[in-house]
């Protein structure tokens, strides 16, 4: 089945600087990428939509400026959170459709950031 | 607005047992109905999903779920639990084709732990 790849699988980094997270689809094109946010316990927050060739859009209360989204190419999209914060601490997963959206999208296995 | 309600935060049933956890949405038009599961720091692996036809729908690892139109539910089941199926499970839900390709709208999440 199709896969999405995630790097890193875990980060440590200090405050104030900054993190890029990559998610990748290893056997099929996606023209968009989901970005979500998984709080301890909680559900996923959609952060932002990635859409190849164009600018992401970003859902409502998330800083743009803040998690800047790259979608390079057709199996890669990067999250890089700029200035983090401990507060930014959370587990990031990607996911990605393949085609309709009637197929199952596949998820990435997640990023655990951690800001000291 | 679309929604979808997992009224359980918290499932616990013992081994052999059947279990069920709820689900149920409220969208506009049609909607495809999908499960996940979440082991820990992990990202999340599809289960099922109910797109049109049967409402009874087979999955992964023995689980199933059966879309009800009426009720608006489209609850996860299980004839016999096993301990390795103690996991978070999150149902969602997208809205088919003239959406936003591949957005899924998730349940907040119920946590199933299955007793020895």
């Amino acid at each position: 089945g199709a896969v999405v790849s995630q790097h890193p699988s875990r980060v440590i980094c200090k405050s104030g600087t900054s993190v890029k997270i990559e998610c990748r689809s290893l056997d099929f094109q996606a023209t968009t990428m989901f970005w979500y946010r998984q709080f301890p316990k909680k559900s996923l927050m959609l952060m932002a939509t990635s859409n190849e060739g164009s600018k992401a859009t970003y859902e409502q209360g998330v800083e743009k400026d803040k998690f800047l989204i790259n979608h390079a190419s057709l199996t890669l999209s990067t999250l890089t959170v700029t200035s983090a914060h401990p507060e930014d601490s959370s587990f990031y997963i990607c996911s990605a459709p393949p085609g309709t959206s009637t197929d199952t999208q596949y998820f990435g296995p997640g990023t655990r950031l951690t800001v000291l | 607005a679309q929604s979808v309600a997992q009224p359980e935060d918290q499932v616990n049933v013992a081994e052999g047992n059947p279990l069920t956890v709820k689900c149920t949405y409220s969208v506009s038009g049609n909607p495809y109905l999908f499960w996940y599961v979440q082991y820990p720091n992990r990202g999340l692996q599809f289960l099922l999903k109910y797109i049109t036809g049967d409402n009874l729908v087979k999955g992964s690892y023995g689980f199933e779920a059966e879309f009800n139109k009426s009720q608006t539910s489209f609850h996860l089941k299980k004839p016999s639990a096993l301990v390795s199926d103690s996991a978070l499970y999150f149902c969602a839900v997208s809205l088919g084709r003239g959406s936003t390709l591949g957005r899924l709208y998730f349940g907040r999440g119920t946590q199933l732990t299955v007793w020895p």
